[in-house]
């Protein structure tokens, strides 16, 4: 089956500039989740969506971050305006339900972001 | 939610059973114990999940004393090829709602 897809790989941003980045889960999973990873560190959730309804944003920057996900399927993180400790990997999860079930969850391979 | 501790980094050899073994002092009731791995420039992958005893699957095992708060991921037979990050999650919703530690750095050698 095909995995959690993200766009773009990578991207190098100049400061107080805008950028979006774009998950497509896995089909029929839905729990979707983007975590920020800095090099060294573990994932941090930023946001978790069951369907097309935010359960968890607690850890969004919410002055700059805004996700959505439209229709339940994919999902669009975006950063503006940017700043330097914004550079980091973005990391996109599903799985098939996340509230009070234990399930796996599946993660793309992340959109590396510099911020220069 | 439970916090997690792990050792930064472990070393071994190839052909060893490696064992990581995490503390979750303040673990509730209703959560389970989950292991991720990451290489370099991937996403997280999940290895194995269990809530007490032990659990086995074709990778790795996972060993959880009667009192939770801690566990141990087991490898057997490590090769070069699983020098990666291993994280410990302790939560009620896949693990992977609650905190990722640093995780721990294994390093396998020739």
């Amino acid at each position: 089956e095909a995995g959690v897809a993200q766009s773009p790989r990578y991207k190098i941003i100049e400061k107080r500039q805008s950028v979006a980045f774009w998950c497509n889960p896995i089909s029929g999973h839905a729990t979707l989740y983007w975590y920020q990873q800095i090099l060294g560190q573990g994932p941090k959730l930023l946001i978790q969506f069951q369907n097309n309804g935010v359960v968890d944003d607690s850890q969004l920057p919410k002055d700059r971050f805004s996700a959505e996900r439209l229709k339940g399927v994919d999902s669009t993180l975006k950063i503006q305006p940017a700043k330097l400790e914004d550079s980091a990997v973005y990391l996109c999860a599903s799985s098939l339900q996340g509230s009070t079930m234990n399930t796996e969850a599946f993660f793309g391979q992340g959109t590396r972001l510099t911020v220069v | 939610l439970a916090k997690t501790t792990q050792p930064i980094s472990m070393d071994s050899y190839e052909g060893q059973e490696v064992n990581i073994t995490c503390s979750h002092n303040n673990i509730a009731t209703n959560d389970y114990i989950t292991w991720y791995q990451q290489f370099p420039s991937q996403g997280p992958r999940f290895i194995i999940q269990g809530y007490k005893t032990k659990v086995t699957n074709e990778v790795a095992s996972l060993f959880i004393p009667a009192d939770r708060k801690s566990s141990t991921l087991s490898l057997p037979r490590v090769s070069l090829s699983d020098t990666a990050v291993y994280y410990c999650l302790v939560g009620n919703t896949g693990g992977f709602k609650t905190i990722f530690g640093a995780g721990t750095r294994l390093f396998v050698k020739a």
